[in-house]
């Protein structure tokens, strides 16, 4: 079936730098992937669309020059979180549906994300 | 009121059991309904897809769809403590479009 490969599963970082998550599909094209953000026992909250080759669209609440997000290639969204603080803190999950046979999205094996 | 309601639960359950999880929603342009598997600290695993009303069955997991009633359900057979999870619904009115999620319902399979 379809795989969504994302990297790192965990990050820790001072606060203040940035951190970058890529999340690719491994065996299929992705016009379209989604970023999610889950804080424990949660449900999982969707903070923007990452649409290959164009801006990516945020969801209200979501500052975007915070969370850039970079879909350069039908395979390949990341999410660059700059200027970290403790608040975003949290575990970061990414999306991605078939472009061409459709079905279900996949989700990556997410990133958890520690600031210091 | 939230556009998909979903049963916190936690539901405990022995193993061997039929599990049944369930969503209601109130937007009846959603077509495409989904269920998620999620272990703690892993991604969501899709489990089942469905397009609009009726059954659907694999393996030890069958879906259900009433889009007349708004309402969806996920059963699962034979139930094992590998199936302890949070297990969630999500849908959406288009092919493609951003997944509407339930708040997930925790399930425990007691050996």
């Amino acid at each position: 079936g379809a795989v969504v490969s994302q990297h790192p599963s965990w990050v820790i970082c001072k606060s203040g730098t940035s951190v970058k998550i890529e999340c690719r599909s491994l065996d299929f094209q992705a016009t379209t992937m989604f970023w999610y953000r889950q804080f424990p026992k949660q449900s999982l909250m969707l903070m923007a669309t990452s649409n290959e080759g164009s801006k990516a669209t945020y969801e209200q609440g979501v500052e975007k020059d915070k969370f850039l997000i970079n879909h350069a290639s039908l395979t390949l969204s990341t999410l660059t979180v700059t200027s970290a603080h403790p608040e975003d803190s949290s575990f970061y999950i990414c999306s991605a549906r078939d472009s061409i046979t459709g079905g279900g999205y996949t989700f990556g094996s997410g990133t958890r994300l520690t600031v210091v | 009121q939230k556009e998909v309601e979903q049963d916190p639960g936690p539901l405990s359950v022995p193993e061997g059991a039929i599990v049944s999880l369930n969503c209601t929603y109130s937007n009846s342009a959603f077509q495409y309904f989904m269920w998620y598997r999620q272990y703690s600290r892993k991604g969501p695993e899709l489990l089942m897809y469905t397009y609009s009303s009726g059954n659907k069955e694999d393996g030890r997991f069958t879906a259900q769809v009433d889009k007349s009633s708004k309402y969806i359900s996920l059963f699962i057979r034979d139930s094992q403590p590998s199936d302890s999870a949070t297990y969630l619904c999500a849908m959406s009115a288009r092919a493609g479009n951003m997944l509407t999620f339930g708040g997930g319902t925790r399930l425990m399979v007691k050996p």
